[in-house]
């Protein structure tokens, strides 16, 4: 089965740093998605950032990136330059064959 | 509006009750899934489904039934409420590049 972990139940950044937060996930497949939510207080989810993991070259979003190591099976996501506003809880995904798995999710909070 | 809509956004039902919770979205995807979020948990599939008329099981199915006589909606429905349903409940689409839609969210109390 499909598993995805996120180690870090909380974070904190200051405002205008970078902070990473860890994503791993398990799986025997070669072909497949990852993502990245957010979720803020409202609680509508976000698409971050997503990755197909046959590409090499990992995902930017203006401040937002994604380091990918496919061996290792590990999906950090960087928060470059961090703003009041990306104070949310953060939900990795992986998806095969249509079926999405989510990690518990990274409660991230931007300390002015 | 186009997006994804869910009703009711908050529900409060007594155990044993039959509650359905709706799910409409206006893009034509062929995937929609129904997810329940709980604390410690994150979000955990209930169903979900190809296309109309076409429905399959997610990780946590029991207690739960679904229909897609339409494309665009995706009603979930629990037959006999339990507490243990008490939770937030999320449906979403899935676009072309993979990726999912969410819709608001419906918070459901059992009591």
């Amino acid at each position: 089965a499909q598993t995805v972990t996120q180690s870090q139940p909380e974070m904190s950044v200051q405002e205008a740093e970078t902070v990473t937060l860890s994503c791993t996930y398990d799986t025997s497949e070669s072909d497949y998605y990852l993502f990245w939510y957010k979720q803020p207080p409202s609680r509508q989810m976000i698409l971050v950032i997503r990755q197909e993991a046959y590409k090499q070259q990992n995902a930017t979003e203006n401040r937002f990136s994604v380091n990918f190591q496919k061996a290792a099976k590990s999906f950090s996501l960087k928060i470059s330059d961090s703003q009041l506003g990306d104070a949310a809880m953060y939900f990795c995904a992986y998806n095969f064959r249509n079926q999405f798995y989510f990690g518990t999710g990274t409660s991230l909070t931007v300390i002015p | 509006d186009a997006g994804i809509t869910q009703s009711p956004r908050y529900k409060i039902t007594e155990t044993g009750r039959q509650v359905t919770l709706m799910c409409h979205q206006t893009w034509s995807h062929s995937y929609m899934f129904w997810y329940r979020q709980d604390l410690g948990h994150g979000l955990r599939l209930i169903y979900y489904s190809a296309a109309a008329d076409i429905t399959d099981k997610g990780e946590v199915p029991d207690g739960y039934v679904v229909s897609r006589s339409k494309t665009e909606n995706f009603p979930l429905t629990l037959e006999s409420a339990t507490r243990s349903q008490t939770s937030v409940y999320f449906c979403a689409s899935m676009g072309r590049a993979y990726e999912q839609y969410f819709g608001p969210g419906t918070r459901l109390t059992v009591t």
